[in-house]
């Protein structure tokens, strides 16, 4: 799988929307951009996936780039909710590699 | 529609001991994936069930197993326990294998090695 980068952590004040950035540059044409996150002593929480076309849905938007080597996560009015572990996963096509592997994603924190 | 439910949620053993660990996937998902989180190696892949098969395998040793019955619930187990094992361990469903759908995780079981 190709691995990814993020920053290690950000901030952003609430009501305002936060851009989590993440670069994949050596994902294949096949292969998918997921993000997930998650909330101290819960599991990852499923936010958007994508392919190639920027995708958005009642979470978050999801733009990845023309070249697909990066891509950002928006979420449009954070709230002190939103404060989480983002992680930005790039995904193999194959069933035998559709495992999802985390990195150390980026902490974001929502202020008041 | 009820999420993935893994019980218990917290469990305390003692070294050499073994256990079992239950995951009741989404209704209608049919692969179940196991995952182990600890603070130093983070979320780490365990295995992946589908259609009671073992399909896909991580990097971890034979004491770690799985299986998947019919109605797609999972049980993890893991024997001989050591310190090292003390985790979150989170199962994931998903509607199928395919890198198109997303896999959902439970709130996970964290487990205590005494």
């Amino acid at each position: 799988d190709a691995k990814t980068t993020q920053p290690t952590s950000m901030d952003c004040a609430e009501g305002r929307a936060a851009n989590l950035p993440c670069n994949h540059s050596t994902i294949s044409g096949n292969e998918y951009v997921y993000w997930y996150r998650q909330i101290h002593s819960q599991g990852p929480q499923y936010i958007i996936h994508g392919l190639k076309n920027n995708e958005t849905n009642e979470m978050a938007s999801l733009i990845i780039t023309e070249d697909r080597k990066s891509s950002t996560l928006i979420l449009p009015h954070a709230t002190l909710r939103d404060t989480a572990v983002y992680y930005c996963i790039v995904r193999a096509f194959t069933g035998a590699n559709s495992k999802l592997t985390f990195g150390k994603g980026i902490t974001l924190s929502v202020r008041p | 529609k009820a999420g993935v439910t893994q019980t218990p949620r917290y469990l305390i053993k003692t070294r050499g001991q073994q256990v079992t660990l239950s995951c009741s996937p989404i209704s209608g998902h049919r692969s179940v994936s196991w995952y182990q989180q600890t603070p130093g190696q983070g979320l780490q892949f365990l295995f992946e069930y589908f259609s009671e098969t073992q399909r896909n395998k991580g990097n971890f040793p034979g004491r770690f197993s799985g299986r998947q019955f019919s109605n797609s619930r999972s049980e993890m187990n893991v024997s001989t326990l050591e310190l090292g094992d003390s985790a979150l361990y989170l199962c994931a469903s998903s509607l199928g294998q395919s890198s198109n759908q997303p896999q959902h995780f439970g709130d996970g079981t964290r487990l205590s090695i005494l």
